[in-house]
């Protein structure tokens, strides 16, 4: 079984310019996640759709960031304009959707992004 | 809000012996799951070892087992038998049962195994 797959893997832009990451998750898997990692941290939830439904994005910083799930596979995360904070890498992850238990989360290999 | 504390940011073991990792958790969530997720250099986050709030022993998986005493809020790792490749960082994270389950990390303990 093909695990989550994340293009690119290394990403170096100045500040104010744009980026994209892509994910595709796990074949049959409804819930996706992004998460930040800063150097030195533990992984944070960005955004956690849900099929194609964004169900949660409260740590997502909106006026910069954007993520989007069409057709409720594959999900790209937009940073427009980056700025030197956005350094960090972007982790991530699927799960299957089973009620009634804890769903367990892969993860994908991450992107790591450099805003000089 | 949920929160997980790990206070020990690095930690070296001769390799064959047994470390804990320590890690304790604060929620107001009725159930909850507890992991933990280990990240080579590499970058990737390995999964570990799951323990859910009101499951009644305590988790092992392999060389590994997760203390958990849910009193004292804490669910520390137990790695027997160190390894070499054992070296890397450690998170402890946590989710609720219930709902959106979201895995909030903590901030990590990199241990390293000596030959």
């Amino acid at each position: 079984e093909a695990g989550v797959a994340q293009s690119p893997r290394y990403k170096i832009i100045e500040k104010r310019q744009s980026v994209a990451f892509w994910c595709n998750p796990i074949s049959g898997h409804a819930t996706l996640y992004w998460y930040q990692q800063i150097l030195g941290q533990g992984p944070k939830l960005l955004i956690q759709f849900q099929n194609n439904g964004v169900v949660d994005d409260s740590q997502l910083p909106k006026d910069r960031f954007s993520a989007e799930r069409l057709k409720g596979v594959d999900s790209t995360l937009k940073i427009q304009p980056a700025k030197l904070e956005d350094s960090a890498v972007y982790l991530c992850a699927s799960s299957p959707l089973r009620a009634g238990s804890y769903n367990e989360q892969f993860f994908g290999p991450g992107t790591r992004l450099t805003v000089l | 809000a949920q929160k997980i504390t790990q206070t020990q940011p690095g930690m070296f073991v001769q390799e064959k012996e047994a470390v804990t990792l320590d890690c304790t958790y604060d929620t107001s969530d009725p159930s909850y799951g507890l992991f933990w997720y280990k990240q080579p250099s590499s970058g990737e986050m390995i999964f570990l070892i799951y323990q859910g709030s009101y499951d009644q022993q305590n988790a092992t998986e392999g060389r590994y087992s997760l203390n958990f005493q849910k009193a004292r809020k804490s669910a520390n790792l137990v790695i027997s038998a160190s390894q070499l490749g054992d070296s890397a960082m450690y998170f402890c994270a946590m989710s609720p049962f219930q709902g959106a389950q979201k895995l909030v990390f903590g901030q990590g303990t990199r241990l390293t195994i000596n030959p």
